[in-house]
């Protein structure tokens, strides 16, 4: 079956470090890979997505390359805000929608001023 | 954007007592919605998937006769936990689509301890 294993957390960072959470997953066929942010008090958000392997998607200065040789959508950021801090969940879809989302545990980011 | 509301944002409620969830979709008609559930450091859980004016779709292990869902028009669905136990203490979230094809939008959740 589909499986999504992310990096745990907590993970507290300064204000304008570097940022990467890792995804992993095991999928059957071809799978959509998305990141989702959780801010605190709100519904679930897409933040980004791939839908084939070499794509990379990007939002709000976030970045995640799908790799299909290493089962990877590693999350990345170059400076990260305090307005940044979030659960943040990597999913996959398979059979190329957004139907049947298996997710991570999620991440909890905290950045400090 | 599209927002998912969810009522209410915790219930606690006694063991063997019902309790029920809404799901609305504020500003959009929602042909599916999605219910999950999610634990303490855990994923999210697909629950069942509910289609307006049909009978929900539920995944393998969770009892739908323990978990009703009613998707009664295309902005709202509800989720009623009967005969509650403490087991069934959780994180429900609920999302919303214009179609299969389109984005999942989420709602904020609902706590429910059962004591």
């Amino acid at each position: 079956g589909n499986s999504v294993t992310q990096m745990e957390g907590p993970v507290t960072l300064s204000e304008e470090a570097f940022l990467t959470i890792n995804c992993t997953y095991t999928a059957t066929g071809y799978p959509s890979l998305f990141w989702y942010v959780q801010y605190p008090g709100e519904g679930l958000q897409l933040l980004l997505k791939a839908t084939k392997a070499d794509d990379k998607g990007s939002n709000k200065g976030f970045e995640a390359t799908y790799r299909k040789e290493t089962t990877s959508f590693h999350l990345e950021k170059g400076s990260v805000q305090v307005s940044d801090s979030a659960v943040y969940f990597c999913a996959l879809s398979s059979g190329g929608s957004n139907y049947k989302l298996t997710f991570g545990k999620g991440t909890l980011l905290t950045v400090n001023p | 954007g599209a927002v998912v509301s969810q009522h209410p944002s915790w219930v606690i409620c006694k063991s063997g007592t019902s309790v029920k969830i809404e799901c609305r979709s504020l500003d959009f008609q929602a042909t599916t919605m999605f219910w999950y559930r999610q634990f303490p450091k855990q994923s999210l859980m697909l629950m069942a998937t509910s289609n307006e004016g049909s009978k929900a779709t539920y995944e393998q292990g969770v009892e739908k006769d323990k978990f009703l869902i009613n998707h009664a028009s295309l902005t709202l669905s509800t989720l009623t936990v009967t005969s509650a136990h403490p087991e069934d203490s959780s994180f429900y979230i609920c999302s919303a689509v214009v179609n299969l094809a389109n984005e999942q939008f989420f709602g904020p959740g609902t706590r429910l301890t059962v004591l």
